[in-house]
């Protein structure tokens, strides 16, 4: 089945640690998307990619770094210099043109310990 | 800036009524497309319904329909004949040519839905 796959569901940073949030399609999507969610907040964009190789920052990129080398693969790093990471986070692809309907992960729950 | 607005927090409706989520939108863009989200508790994201800017006639999806009124950027969704599988909360959102077509949400309305 086509889809999008966000991995791990839970996931956990100790203070001071990089990790990095998977998020991977087999949809042939070209656009790829990362959004935060706070409690009681609507999603905020991270960073996107509109091709392989290229992205670029969302509205909260700061903290955060991506990469891009492959079509099906967009991971999220949450760096040490995020002060506040704990948020709900979503991946999301489409084929890139306006009326394309987006595809969301199941999302990823991230806490600090 | 770009924004979404939702005014609404939350909004309670009993099964088999009609209820009404608001939202308002502000963008200098002609050419934009608006979308309205379902987000149950699961927290996956469901695409309710969508709208081209372009187009002056509401979009309807079975007991979903949109009243889109272009001059005041207002962009609201109606249930009717609630359910209550239709608690959840609802994100109002618009794409355009920015940020490459990502969406841009509002804070979003949690619905309640009474027996």
């Amino acid at each position: 089945d086509g889809g999008i796959t966000q991995s791990p569901k839970y996931l956990f940073r100790k203070e001071g640690q990089n990790v990095t949030l998977s998020c991977e399609q087999n949809l042939n999507h070209d656009a790829m998307y990362w959004y935060r969610q706070d409690p009681g907040q609507g999603l905020r964009l991270i960073y996107y990619s509109q091709i392989v190789n290229d992205f670029q920052k969302g509205d909260i990129a700061e903290g955060y770094s991506v990469s891009r080398e492959k079509k099906e693969s967009f991971p999220l790093t949450v760096t040490s210099a995020q002060k506040n990471p704990t948020a709900f986070y979503l991946c999301a692809s489409s084929l890139g043109g306006p009326n394309e309907k987006l595809f969301f992960g199941s999302g990823t729950q991230l806490s600090v310990l | 800036a770009q924004t979404v607005t939702q005014s609404q927090p939350e909004m309670s409706v009993q099964e088999a009524e009609t209820v009404t989520l608001s939202c308002t939108y502000d963008t200098s863009e002609s050419d934009y497309y608006l979308f309205w989200y379902k987000q149950p508790p699961s927290r996956q994201m469901i695409l309710v319904i969508r709208q081209e800017a372009y187009k002056q006639q509401n979009a309807t999806e079975n007991r979903f329909s949109v009243n889109f009124q272009k001059a005041a950027k207002s962009f609201s969704l109606k249930i009717s004949d609630s359910q209550l599988g239709d608690a959840a909360m609802y994100f109002c959102a618009y794409r355009t040519a920015n940020s490459g077509y990502a969406l841009n949400f509002g804070k979003g309305t949690s619905l309640l839905v009474t027996p």
